[in-house]
C-alpha cells in the first residue's frame, strides 16, 4: 500500500503570513495527489487535485506543487478563515485511498 | 446544487449491526463513483470503501474492516448505503459519503461530501 506521510503535524502562522505544508509519497504517484481542508465539526473540503488543479471557488491564495513521492500546499497571505487542518490523499491506486495524517494549522 | 446527506448514524453495542444510508441530489447519481470515508474522534480521516458508477461493478473495501461492511448503491432512490455489522469500539467515528472523480488506475479523488453521520460502538 502507498503510505503517505505530512510534515509538519501542527505549525501556526500569522495573518497575513505564508505557510507551505509537505506531504511524501511512500511510492511515485505521478501528479496524483489532491489536498483537502477541514474545520472542526465539518466536512472536507477539496481544494486542489491533480497536484496544482484548483478546485473551483478555491481562493488563489491556495496552490500546490510537486510530482513523483514530494508535494507541497502553499497558502500565501493567510486568511483568518484558512486556519484548519488540511490532508493530502493519493489517488494513484486503489485499494486503499490513502489519505495523509493531517496538518493543523493554527493563529500565531 | 450537489447534495449529499447521512441517514443512519446512531449509539450500537459491539458485535451489533448497523445501516448508514446516503441521500444524493443534484446531480446525476449512477454517473459517479461513491465512497465512504470515516473520522474517528480527534483522529484523521480514513478512508472505508468505494462502489463505481452505473452498476456498481467495482467495489473495494478498506483491509482494516475485514469483511465486516457492504456498500452497496440504489441509482433509482439516487443512494448510496454502507452495511455495518460486527461493529467493534474501533469503528466508533463520524462516517461521511463523498462523490468520486476518477483520476487513474481506480483511483479517485472526493469532490463533494456530506454532513457526517455520528456511528458510536459502545455497551
Amino acid at each position: 500500500d502507498i503510505q503517505m506521510t505530512q510534515s509538519p503535524s501542527s505549525l501556526s502562522a500569522f495573518v497575513g503570513g505564508r505557510v507551505t505544508i509537505t506531504c511524501r509519497a511512500s511510492q511515485s504517484i505521478s501528479r496524483y495527489l489532491n489536498w483537502y481542508q477541514q474545520k472542526p465539526g465539518k466536512a472536507p473540503k477539496l481544494l486542489i487535485y491533480s497536484a496544482s488543479t484548483l478546485q473551483s471557488g478555491v481562493p488563489s491564495r491556495f496552490s500546490g506543487s510537486g510530482s513523483g513521492t514530494d508535494f507541497t500546499l502553499t497558502i500565501s497571505s493567510l486568511q483568518p478563515e484558512d486556519f484548519a487542518t488540511y490532508y493530502c490523499q493519493q489517488s494513484y491506486s486503489i485499494p486503499p485511498n490513502t489519505f495523509g495524517q493531517g496538518t493543523k494549522l493554527e493563529i500565531k | 446544487e450537489v447534495e449529499l446527506v447521512e441517514f443512519g448514524g446512531n449509539l450500537v453495542k459491539p458485535g451489533g449491526s448497523l445501516r448508514l444510508s446516503c441521500a444524493a441530489s443534484g446531480f446525476t447519481f449512477s454517473s459517479y463513483s461513491m465512497h465512504w470515508v470515516r473520522q474517528a474522534p480527534g483522529k484523521g480521516l480514513e478512508w472505508v470503501s468505494s462502489i463505481s458508477d452505473n452498476s456498481g461493478s467495482h467495489i473495494y473495501y478498506a483491509d482494516s474492516l475485514q469483511g465486516r461492511f457492504t456498500i452497496s448503491r440504489d441509482n433509482g432512490k439516487n443512494s448510496l448505503y454502507l452495511q455495518m455489522d460486527s461493529l467493534r469500539a474501533d469503528d466508533t467515528a463520524v462516517y461521511f459519503c463523498a462523490r468520486g472523480i476518477l483520476v487513474f488506475q481506480g483511483g479517485y479523488y472526493f469532490d463533494y461530501w456530506g454532513q457526517g453521520a455520528l456511528v458510536t460502538v459502545s455497551s
